[in-house]
């Protein structure tokens, strides 16, 4: 157990609709960060958030956005949601950016556009 | 340009046998770290162990040991003895970060290791 909880495990849901993912980090871990893994793209970074603050951004698409809240959980939500958006969806957490403490994640969200 | 390269899309061993599993990274980053996660069918992504670019010796983790050669620029991932729960996807992955607190994981496209009894 990483101490990283995701919820949902699974969701399944249809095109042009909007799905929330939530995460809550390892207690004391202030840095959150969010991956996206499908067959064709492999895992790739989405967002980083640091105590409540945007850190970092990578391919995440403008249809995707990510908060983090005053008590360290945070969120991924996704809108308009395409058949491509079908992924794997982790959050991770750690301590601080830059340390040489692991990213710890959760067993992720199972997202199925139908 | 991948940064992450795992050339080995599958690999076998035998039960009780050692595997090394190769990754080789690019940057020009002095500080960097790198990390091996195992990924089973069930989906689970698992921390197994950590380098760093300072680090003098190579890190080792109860049967996982990492053979570090920077020069190379390798990290290959050694498991020995392996078991049967060891069959899983392993990816190689290195941590990208700045002096802003920003930080990311680069991963490659993994491994998949088959331990046959």
């Amino acid at each position: 157990d990483s101490g990283v909880t995701q919820t949902p495990k699974h969701l399944i849901t249809a095109t042009g609709q909007r799905v929330t993912l939530r995460c809550s980090p390892r207690s004391g871990d202030l840095s959150v960060y969010w991956y996206q893994q499908s067959l064709d793209q492999g895992l790739q970074f989405l967002i980083q958030y640091y105590n409540g603050e945007e850190r970092a951004k990578g391919n995440i698409l403008e249809r995707f956005s990510a908060q983090q809240f005053p008590d360290l959980h945070s969120e991924l939500n996704l809108s308009s949601l395409e058949l491509g958006d079908s992924a794997l969806y982790f959050c991770a957490s750690s301590v601080e950016a830059g340390s040489n403490q692991p990213q710890h994640f959760g067993d992720g969200t199972r997202l199925s556009i139908l | 340009a991948q940064k992450i390269t795992q050339t080995q899309p599958g690999m076998f061993v035998q039960e009780k046998e050692a595997v090394t599993l190769d990754c080789t990274y690019d940057t020009s980053d002095p500080s960097y770290g790198l990390f091996w996660y195992k990924q089973p069918s069930s989906g689970e992504m698992i921390f197994l162990i950590y380098q760093g670019s300072y680090d003098q010796q190579n890190a080792t983790e109860g049967r996982y040991s990492l053979n570090f050669q920077k020069a190379r620029k390798s990290a290959n991932l050694v498991i020995s003895a392996s078991q049967l729960g060891d069959s899983a996807m392993y990816f190689c992955a290195m941590r990208e970060y700045d002096q802003g607190g920003s930080e990311k994981l680069v991963f490659g496209k993994g491994t998949k290791l088959t331990v046959n009894p």
